[in-house]
């Protein structure tokens, strides 16, 4: 019963390089999101996708790009890494019926 | 845009007693869905309780209970007979119902005290 999944948990990034969050589900939701979370703070939506090949951009989405070309993945890629992209990655998807997100376990990531 | 406001960055209850965490939203539309998540120190985000807008029945669930107010646009979360695992960070959330955008508020941490 994996829900959603998200790879890596951990990450050390030097300022400049990039890498690419992985987000998978298995629930067959057509929504789906990815959100930042810094130190004490809310959620704050980077991108969202309604479908398999849409997407769009949430409130923070500089910096950062998607992608969805199957319903289970939603990769996030980040370019040149800044420091102020340290943060924790939430992924998730949402159940059309209901309207409730469900949450990968989050990814922290660094930036030094 | 839709906002979600939560006035009370920390609130503190005694173990048994009763804590309400409150929640307004801003939205110019009519049918939506209102939820309260829970953020325990692993990180994981757990739904709480759910309430549709349309719905004039307030939502319960076990101790959990919300007291919608759609004219006043106020969610406010109510715990009973808290409970120490009740402790995290507990976050409002306002959802569209088209689902093309899913707004948080900032969160309220709560602490239980044994």
């Amino acid at each position: 019963n994996a829900g959603v999944t998200q790879t890596p948990k951990f990450r050390i990034l030097k300022i400049g390089q990039s890498m690419t969050l992985q987000c998978a589900q298995d629930m067959n939701h057509n929504y789906m999101y990815w959100y930042r979370q810094d130190p004490g703070m809310g959620l704050k939506l980077i991108y969202y996708s309604v479908g398999a090949g849409i997407t769009d951009k949430g409130e923070v989405p500089n910096g950062y790009n998607v992608s969805r070309s199957t319903t289970e993945d939603f990769p996030l890629r980040l370019e040149l890494a800044a420091p102020s992209q340290t943060s924790v990655y939430f992924c998730a998807s949402r159940m059309a019926y209901t309207g409730e997100l469900f949450f990968g376990e989050g990814s922290r990531l660094t930036v030094l | 845009a839709q906002t979600v406001t939560q006035s009370q960055p920390e609130m503190s209850v005694q173990e048994a007693e009763t804590v309400t965490l409150s929640c307004t939203y801003d939205t110019s539309e009519s049918d939506y869905y209102l939820f309260w998540y829970k953020q325990p120190p692993s990180r994981q985000m757990i739904l709480v309780i759910r309430q549709e807008a349309y719905k004039q029945q307030n939502a319960t669930e076990n101790r959990f209970s919300v007291n919608f107010q759609k004219a006043a646009k106020s969610f406010s979360l109510k715990i009973s007979d808290s409970q120490l695992g009740d402790a995290a960070m507990y976050f409002c959330a306002y959802d569209r119902r088209t689902g093309n955008q899913f707004y948080f508020g900032t969160g309220t941490s709560l602490t239980v005290i044994p």
